[in-house]
């Protein structure tokens, strides 16, 4: 199975940072890399798909990039409502299998 | 607009095979997409379990092959998960979505004791 080393594990941050995750796939992906959202409570929500391209109705301070096997999403300016899980998935091979998830918080 | 919903029991006993329905409005199950069963661990880890194509062809991941089933029934525009011999181990948040989670319902939590 391929793995998929996301980090940090948890990230503290305060309103208006710049903040970026990372997940390291154990094999080649191409851009076959989603990023998910999950608040408490709530089901996950689809951020970026194709490791760059951004879902519909996400907001435009969310971006990703990809650097040979690394792949970070990243929030230029981080709102109240960006506090949450999150999760990479690679979806190049089945299984398909998420990082560990990222919990984001405020400092 | 697209809306998944998960059905089921909320407690299964160990040993016992573990039912869930996920009932889809706003799109036809058989006009595209793969559908998918996910899962959510305490402690947060997620495991993608499955999906049957809009073409009725599965795919299992291959550590639940032996005990994982997803059928659906085109008719009532549902699909469903059987996971069989479950343990404490399957106590989980359990997610139906279309694609590889395009679009999720809002879960099910499922508790596997005695």
């Amino acid at each position: 199975d391929i793995q998929m080393t996301q980090s940090p594990s948890s990230l503290p941050a305060s309103l208006g940072d710049r903040v970026t995750i990372t997940c390291r796939a154990s094999q080649d992906i191409g851009n076959y890399l989603r990023w998910f959202q999950q608040k408490p409570g709530k089901s996950p929500r689809l951020m970026i798909y194709g490791a760059t391209n951004l879902a519909a109705g996400v907001p435009s301070r969310f971006s990703g990039s990809r650097s040979g096997s690394d792949y970070s999403l990243t929030i230029s300016s981080l709102e109240s409502e960006d506090m949450a899980d999150y999760y990479c998935l690679q979806s190049k091979e089945s299984p398909y299998t998420f990082g560990a998830g990222t919990k984001l918080e405020l400092k | 607009e697209i809306q998944l919903q998960e059905s089921g029991p909320g407690l299964v006993k160990p040993s016992q095979s573990l039912s869930l329905t996920c009932s889809v409005t706003g799109y036809t199950i058989t006009s595209g997409y793969d559908w998918s069963w996910i899962r959510k661990f305490p402690g947060n880890k997620m495991e993608w379990m499955g999906y049957i194509s809009n073409s009725g062809s599965t795919n299992y991941n291959p550590s639940l092959k032996i005990r994982i089933s997803i059928t659906r029934d085109t008719s009532k525009n549902q699909f469903f998960l059987q996971l069989n011999s479950v343990t404490t181990e399957d106590t989980a948040t359990y997610y139906c979505a279309r694609g590889i989670g395009t679009s999720w319902g809002q879960g099910v939590m499922v508790t596997v004791s005695s």
